[in-house]
């Protein structure tokens, strides 16, 4: 079956800190990937989608960036962290079907 | 306007009661349609897909209406698990990549 990991669960970061984030599925292949954001009383906001290796789209202009150096591999990272980057960020995969699923997020607190 | 718009309550009801959301749409060319549950600092979880045909899957029934673009989820015999946000999720088809909007949440506490 298919599974996806995301780490870390929590973090806490001081302004100007760089950002690493990592998702990783297991069980399928050429899976299309996503990171989201969730603030705090908002929905979801799509950050990047990768429908393959090296190939990512951005949804939004902003202080993040995202890779995906493997097939079942995805990378949330930033340079410098804003205040403004606190959320929740959820990593999610899809096969062709559309049926989303998520990690189990990462709560991000920019102090 | 918001492509996916949900009241998000709170709404408080009894053990036992039933309760209808609503979730509106606004790109009349979405094609796939969910809703997903989220508890409080977890990721969402998918709760059923919403059919053309209205589906049921125990308590929960979901419904779609494309005239009037909107889906709705109603839940009966509300129990204490219930507890949670409700999330809409439409997803339409761009290019080679589909497109998936969630709304906001509607919450939801079911209270003994």
């Amino acid at each position: 079956s298919q599974t996806i990991h995301q780490w870390p669960a929590t973090l806490v970061q001081p302004v100007g800190s760089p950002l690493s984030l990592e998702c990783t599925v297991e069980g399928t292949s050429n899976p299309n990937l996503y990171w989201y954001r969730q603030a705090a009383g908002r929905g979801l906001q799509l950050l990047f989608y990768s429908v393959g290796i090296g190939q990512i789209s951005s949804e939004v202009p902003q202080n993040l960036s995202a890779s995906r150096p493997q097939d079942r591999q995805f990378i949330l990272s930033s340079k410098k962290l804003l205040l403004s980057d606190s959320g929740f960020y959820l990593c999610a995969w899809s096969p062709q079907d559309s049926r989303y699923t998520f990690g189990s997020g990462t709560r991000l607190t920019v102090v | 306007r918001k492509e996916v718009e949900q009241d998000p309550g709170p709404f408080n009801v009894p053990e036992g009661a039933t309760v209808a959301f609503n979730c509106t749409y606004s790109n009349s060319a979405s094609q796939s349609f969910f809703w997903y549950r989220q508890d409080c600092r977890k990721e969402p979880k998918l709760l059923m897909s919403v059919y053309s045909s209205g589906n049921e899957d125990g308590r929960f029934t979901a419904q779609l209406n494309r005239a009037s673009q909107y889906i709705s989820l109603l839940i009966r015999d509300s129990k204490l698990s219930d507890s949670a946000t409700y999330l809409c999720v439409v997803i339409f088809v761009l290019c080679n990549n589909n497109d998936m909007r969630f709304g906001a949440g509607t919450r939801l506490t079911v209270k003994p």
